[in-house]
C-alpha cells in the first residue's frame, strides 16, 4: 500500500450536491491526519485536522476509519468556491515530516 | 504579518546555472520546510529545519542545498540546474508546538529549466 493514496478525480458536481473523497494510508501508527485545500496555481492551506474518529466544521466533515486505514472528507451543499484540489496528508512514521497525497480535484458547477 | 514570503515568483534557468530561492517568515516559527510539486503529483519534501543552524534532508534532497542562519530565513540553493528540477517550489513553516503538522505555505516559486 502506498503511504497516502487518493482518487485523483476529477469529481464534477452541481452546486448543492454532497460529495465525498476517500484517502488510504499505510502507516497504521499515525495518530493525526489532515486535509489541505489547494486552489489552482496556489499554495496548499490547512482545511481540517483529524485527531480522533472525526471532525466537523460547517459543511465539511472528516471521518477516520483506523481499522481500514482510510480517512474521508465529506462536503455538503457544495459551493462554486469549493472547486479546488483536496490533499490528504499524513505524518511519516518518524513523525518528522508530512506525506502529501497527490490530491483529489473537485469542480463545482452552477 | 506577511506570513511566509518567497522570491522570485517565476524564474527560467538554463541547464547548469545555479540560483537561490528565498524564503522568509515573520511568525517566529522554528520549523521550516522546502517542498517541490511536479504537475499532478503530491508535494515532495526537499529539506527541512527545526531551528537556526539545524537542517536535515527530506525525501528528494539531491541537487539542492539549504542553510538556516536565522529563524526568519531559509534559502534553498539549486547547485546546477537540470530539466528534472522544473517544478513549483513551496516554502512552509510551522509553530514549535505543532511540528510538521499545521504548516503555513508561501505562494511558491515556479521554476523552469531549459
Amino acid at each position: 500500500r502506498k503511504e497516502v493514496e487518493q482518487d485523483p478525480g476529477p469529481f464534477n458536481v452541481p452546486e448543492g450536491a454532497t460529495v465525498a473523497f476517500n484517502c488510504t494510508y499505510s502507516n497504521s501508527a499515525s495518530q493525526s491526519f489532515f486535509w489541505y485545500r489547494q486552489d489552482c496555481r496556489k499554495e496548499p492551506k490547512l482545511l481540517m485536522s483529524v485527531y480522533s474518529s472525526g471532525n466537523e466544521d460547517g459543511r465539511f466533515t472528516a471521518q477516520l476509519n483506523r481499522a481500514s486505514q482510510y480517512i474521508s472528507l465529506l462536503i455538503r451543499d457544495s459551493k462554486l468556491s469549493d472547486s479546488a484540489t483536496y490533499l490528504c496528508v499524513v505524518p511519516n512514521q518518524a513523525g518528522t515530516a508530512l506525506i502529501f497525497g497527490k490530491g483529489t480535484t473537485l469542480s463545482v458547477s452552477s | 504579518n506577511a506570513g511566509v514570503t518567497q522570491t522570485p515568483k517565476f524564474r527560467i534557468l538554463k541547464i547548469g546555472q545555479s540560483m537561490t530561492l528565498q524564503c522568509t517568515q515573520d511568525m517566529n516559527h522554528n520549523y521550516m520546510y522546502w517542498y517541490r510539486q511536479d504537475p499532478g503529483m503530491g508535494l515532495k519534501l526537499i529539506y527541512y529545519s527545526v531551528g537556526a543552524g539545524i537542517t536535515d534532508k527530506g525525501e528528494v534532497p539531491n541537487g539542492y542545498n539549504v542553510s538556516r542562519s536565522t529563524t526568519e530565513d531559509f534559502p534553498l540553493r539549486l547547485l546546477s540546474a537540470a530539466p528534472s528540477q522544473t517544478s513549483v517550489y513551496f516554502c512552509a513553516s510551522s509553530p514549535p508546538d505543532r511540528f510538521a503538522y499545521e504548516q503555513y505555505f508561501g505562494p511558491g516559486t515556479r521554476l523552469t529549466v531549459t
